[in-house]
This record gives structure tokens, C-alpha cells and sequence, in this order.
């Protein structure tokens, strides 16, 4: 079955620090993997997609992140955090194409200033 | 452009009762997806319609959920006899087509007492 494995729950960095937050997925088929953010009380939010090519992909607001087939992971990074990146961030698998999206359980991001 | 919007964005219901939630799709959206986010299970995937094909029901955790789309677009979820474990948000999403990248909107707050 397809899962998602985000390890941290929660991750706590300094405003200016880079950051990366992890994703691994379990998937027998050539994923589609995205990354969303989510802010309290809001929807979800697109960050970036991977479906083919290039394997770094880039996003809004200065995101970033790598599809490694052999680790089976797609990490978000971003070089140096801002305040407003506090938010819930979630790694998802797109099964039978993109129809299904397999949400990982999130890594609550805290900014210290 | 107008996103993917919810109503209502907060419902509070008693045990026993039925409640529908309503669904609206970006414009010319042709693929509508209904999640649920909950504590304990995090984000699971409900249901998926694609045009005037039959909807993929595989997520709908028991037969107090339905949900129907009219016409192509606006869609309603709706819970049965609601239980305190249906306590949740639950996301609306739609996409231009059927493997492509999912919008969603901001959530209806679903509280059971």
C-alpha cells in the first residue's frame, strides 16, 4: 500500500536559518509527489509538484525540493526561513495518477526569532 | 481567479443529526475530491469525481457518507446520523483534469456533540 513517512512532527528554527524538512514515500509505480503548507484555520496550499524530469524542483515563496528515487524521499529545503513560513507542512503521493493524494501526518513548523 | 470555495466554514451539530457540506470547484474544473483531516487520522482521502464518470468511493468510511455532484460542479458531502468521530475538517479540492495538480479550499470545521 502507498504511504507517506514525514519523521518530524515538529521542527523549531531560528528566523534566517535554512531549513529541511523530510518525506519518504512507499510507492510500486513512478510517483507524483507535492509538498503543501497549511496555515492555522486555512486550506491547503500548493508549494511545489514533482511528476517527471528534473528532480530538483522549485516552488513559491522560496521553496525547494529533490526527488531521490533510490532513498525514496522528496525533501522540502529552503535556504533561509522567514516568520511567515510558521505554518503545518504536508508531503503527499498523487496514486492512480494524481487522482488519490496519500498525505504524510505533517511537521509543524515553529519560528523563533 | 476565484479558488475552491466551502460552506459552511463551521458546523456545529448534535449526535443523531444529519449535516451537508457544500463543495464549489474552481471554474472549469472537471475533477472534485473531498478529504477529511482529522487528529487522529490526519488526512484521508473520501471521495473523487471525474466528469459524468462513476465517483470513486473508495475512501468513505461508512454508508452514513455520501456524496453527489450536479451538473458537473457543485458537489455535496453529506454524514447521516453523525457520530462524535466525525469531528473534522473536511477539505474540498478540485483540478483541471484528472492528473493534474489538486486546489483546494479553506475546510468546513465539523464539530459533533
Amino acid at each position: 500500500a502507498q504511504s507517506v513517512t514525514q519523521p518530524d512532527i515538529h521542527i523549531t528554527v531560528s528566523e534566517g536559518a535554512s531549513l529541511e524538512l523530510r518525506c519518504n514515500y512507499s510507492y510500486g509505480a513512478t510517483p507524483y509527489l507535492f509538498w503543501y503548507v497549511q496555515s492555522p484555520g486555512q486550506g491547503l496550499q500548493l508549494l511545489l509538484k514533482y511528476f517527471s524530469g528534473d528532480t530538483l524542483v522549485q516552488g513559491i515563496k522560496g521553496f525547494e525540493a529533490e526527488f531521490k528515487r533510490s532513498q525514496s524521499s522528496f525533501n522540502l529545503r529552503k535556504p533561509s526561513v522567514h516568520w511567515s513560513d510558521a505554518a503545518e507542512y504536508f508531503c503527499a503521493v498523487g496514486v492512480q495518477g494524481a487522482q488519490k493524494l496519500v498525505f504524510g501526518q505533517g511537521t509543524r513548523l515553529t519560528i523563533n526569532p | 481567479g476565484a479558488g475552491v470555495s466551502q460552506s459552511p466554514s463551521n458546523k456545529v451539530t448534535e449526535k443523531g443529526k444529519d449535516v451537508e457540506l457544500r463543495c464549489d470547484p474552481i471554474s472549469g474544473h472537471t475533477a472534485l475530491y473531498w478529504y477529511r483531516q482529522s487528529l487522529g487520522q490526519g488526512l484521508e482521502f473520501l471521495i473523487y469525481f471525474q466528469g459524468n464518470s462513476a465517483p470513486d468511493k473508495s475512501g468513505l468510511p461508512s454508508d452514513r457518507f455520501s456524496a453527489e455532484r450536479t451538473g458537473g460542479s457543485v458537489s455535496t458531502l453529506t454524514i447521516q446520523r453523525t457520530q462524535q468521530e466525525d469531528s473534522a475538517v473536511y477539505l474540498c479540492a478540485s483540478s483541471l483534469l484528472r492528473q493534474e495538480t489538486q486546489y483546494f479550499g479553506p475546510g468546513t470545521r465539523l464539530l459533533v456533540l
